[in-house]
């Protein structure tokens, strides 16, 4: 596609619920970032893929956050157990490989927990 | 640890007035810098960057930014600011390293604009 797809683009999921994030990224993008973006914040970095391979996940702030990219292509990040303090916007942005591309972003997936 | 600082969390110009959005870093090395720009809903788009080489560069919609080695700073310039420039604005640093490529963003700076 034009750019990086995210769904849902809105979610509210009850505490305790699990949820699942989905990012598609641009066509033949070898790199892969999650971030979140808590209200009023910048976003922060939660773990990055080199095609099918993590190769950082040292930003997921706890073991309820787990994201996967099995083929390479589309990446699931999936919260289990959702807290309240999860609600933030979780962005995905992918770039052609690593730093020295410019890293596009998705519009968003906007996680409200109640 | 790496981190950036944007020191003005909101700033107010008029339409067709000058801006300038600070932006300070600190990092061991030459980081890789970034000037993104955020719309209400919106993901986020790159405005400028700067990997090496001249330390003024230009970017889209009009703006500018200079690397500033000594102070440790990008900050981001338009001559004359349209209304439609209002949204919010985040500069980042990435470096390589063991993260190979993720960013660091500050806390943004929120742009209005007046008639």
């Amino acid at each position: 596609g034009a750019g990086v797809s995210q769904s849902p683009r809105y979610k509210v999921a009850k505490r305790g619920q699990d949820v699942a994030l989905r990012c598609d990224p641009i066509s033949g993008h070898v790199s892969l970032f999650w971030y979140q973006q808590a209200l009023g914040q910048g976003p922060e970095f939660l773990t990055y893929f080199q095609n099918e391979a993590q190769l950082d996940k040292s930003g997921l702030p706890s073991d309820r956050f787990f994201a996967e990219r099995p083929e390479g292509s589309v990446s699931t990040l999936k919260i289990q157990r959702t807290q309240q303090e999860d609600s933030a916007v979780y962005l995905c942005a992918s770039s052609l490989e690593r730093l020295g591309n410019t890293i596009y972003f998705g519009e968003g997936s906007w996680l409200t927990v109640v | 640890a790496q981190s950036v600082t944007q020191p003005d969390i909101h700033i107010t110009v008029s339409e067709g007035a000058s801006l300038e959005l600070r932006c300070n870093y600190s990092y061991g090395a030459t980081p890789y810098l970034f000037w993104y720009v955020q719309s209400p809903g919106q993901g986020l788009q790159l405005l400028l960057k700067y990997f090496s080489g001249d330390t003024l560069v230009q970017g889209i919609k009009g703006f500018e930014a200079e690397f500033k080695r000594s102070q440790s700073s990008f900050n981001l310039r338009k001559p004359s600011v349209h209304w439609s420039d209002a949204a919010e604005y985040f500069c980042a640093v990435g470096f390589y390293g063991g993260s190979q490529g993720n960013l660091i963003f500050g806390k943004g700076t929120k742009l209005s604009v007046k008639p």
